[in-house]
């Protein structure tokens, strides 16, 4: 079982949508947890932390789930510049990050 | 999927020594391999392109003669930090690109280095 799985999608959404996505860790002593976006050959830039009460930042919504241990992702009133590849990102608590492989959005018109 | 790793993990070493961190594609021949660096409670930041067999391509503001990357076979990757200083003291990230699967980019573990 990998440590941190994503569906890989693409997710085909229409614009306006709401769409979420759900990534699951299996290392019960991870510590810290972070929704990356990475737009095509471009460096992965961090989206949001995920704090254990979620947290909200406009149309998108993290949230944690240490029980089932997952987080998820809620976009709201999606746009096109959405579109994007979205990475999961688990702290180990040694010192590690480890990356999903990423979760593919295309939102279309 | 494939898979991408990094030693060491971490390392704490005295200011003014060098570092050499090694990137591996483990399952696959990666033509392309990037180097990252992420300051804490700051988003990833893209060092370098490394290529196989050819200089690596470097960001602007990132020196080539204190980042030494070395991209000697399509398995692995060197970084080296040279005369490293505490302000050096970062988390160091590679990703290889999969030729095979669509350039699709896999992440390493990260590199976190301590310079006293």
């Amino acid at each position: 079982r990998k440590e941190v799985e994503q569906d890989p999608g693409p997710f085909n959404v229409p614009e306006g949508a709401t769409v979420a996505f759900n990534c699951t860790y299996s290392n019960s002593a991870s510590q810290s947890f972070f929704w990356y976006r990475q737009d095509c050959r471009k460096e992965p830039k961090l989206l949001m932390s995920v704090y254990s009460s979620g947290n909200e930042d406009g149309r998108f919504t993290a949230q944690l789930n240490r029980a089932s241990q997952y987080i998820s992702l809620l976009i709201r009133d999606s746009k096109l510049s959405d579109s994007a590849t979205y990475l999961c990102v688990v702290n180990d608590g040694n010192y590690q990050l480890i990356w999903g492989a990423g979760t593919k959005l295309i939102i279309k018109p | 999927g494939a898979v991408v790793s990094q030693h060491p993990s971490r390392v704490i070493c005295k200011s003014g020594t060098s570092v050499k961190i090694e990137c591996r594609s483990l399952d696959f021949q990666a033509t392309t391999m990037f180097w990252y660096r992420q300051f804490p409670k700051q988003s990833l930041m893209l060092m370098a392109t490394s290529n196989e067999g050819s200089k690596a391509t470097y960001e602007q503001g990132v020196e080539k003669d204190k980042f030494l990357i070395n991209h000697a076979s399509l398995t692995l990757s060197t970084l080296t930090v040279t005369s490293a200083h505490p302000e050096d003291s970062s988390f160091y990230i590679c990703s290889a690109r999969d030729p095979l699967a669509y350039n699709e980019q896999f992440f390493g573990p990260g590199t976190r280095l301590t310079v006293l």
